[in-house]
């Protein structure tokens, strides 16, 4: 099975910084890669897919890119709202892995 | 509004069974795919299993595989988790997810306790 990996586990950071995090495929999985947002007691939130589509709502802060086996979500300039975890997930073929997760809290 | 709701959890001994159910409305659901995805409170995200509009096409992940199985009702808007031989690794809130590949809407989910 491809395995999905996701760096850093955990980042602090501040109001209006730049945050990148980045998600590796054990295998080349194209495009086939999605973005989620989750907070405390929340649902996921679908942020990105095909490793650089931006959802419907989501604010342009977000992006992401790659291709292959590595691949990146960035956010420009952190928001108070944007405090969470982020998860990558391969979006083609069985399984559809989850990265084991980054959390963004408060420097 | 797209509405996923889970039913279904609860206690169950370990080597147990369980069927959980998920209603879908305010979407096509005979046009969609769908996914169960788990997560132990606290912790990462696990997708479960998966499968196509007309049922044809399901897949699982390997921790599951050969103990579960996914199914839909297309005349009902349900989708369905039978769930065999539960060990305690199975513990966890259990959501449904619109799509397969990625999933824009979830349901709350309803939470599986395997414990004797």
């Amino acid at each position: 099975d491809i395995q999905m990996t996701q760096s850093p586990s955990s980042l602090s950071a501040s109001i209006g910084d730049r945050v990148t995090i980045t998600c590796r495929a054990s295998q080349n999985i194209g495009k086939y890669l999605n973005w989620y947002q989750q907070k405390p007691g929340k649902v996921p939130k679908l942020l990105i897919s095909v490793a650089s589509n931006l959802e419907s709502g989501v604010p342009s802060r977000f992006s992401g890119s790659g291709s292959g086996t590595d691949f990146n979500l960035t956010i420009t300039s952190l928001h108070p709202e944007d405090f969470a975890t982020y998860y990558c997930q391969r979006a083609y073929s069985t399984p559809r892995s989850f990265g084991p997760g980054t959390k963004v809290h408060t420097k | 509004e797209v509405q996923l709701v889970e039913s279904g959890g609860g206690v169950v001994r370990p080597g147990g069974s369980l069927r959980l159910s998920c209603a879908a409305s305010g979407f096509t659901f005979n046009d969609d795919d769908m996914s169960w995805v788990r997560q132990v409170p606290g912790k990462g995200l696990e997708w479960v299993s998966g499968i196509n509009w007309n049922g044809d096409t399901r897949g699982y992940a390997d921790s599951v595989k050969g103990r579960f199985i996914i199914s839909r009702d297309n005349a009902k808007n349900f989708l369905y988790l039978q769930m065999n031989s539960l060990r305690a690794d199975d513990t966890a809130l259990y959501h449904c997810a619109r799509g397969y590949g990625s999933s824009g809407s979830w349901g709350q989910g309803t939470l599986v306790t395997v414990s004797s």
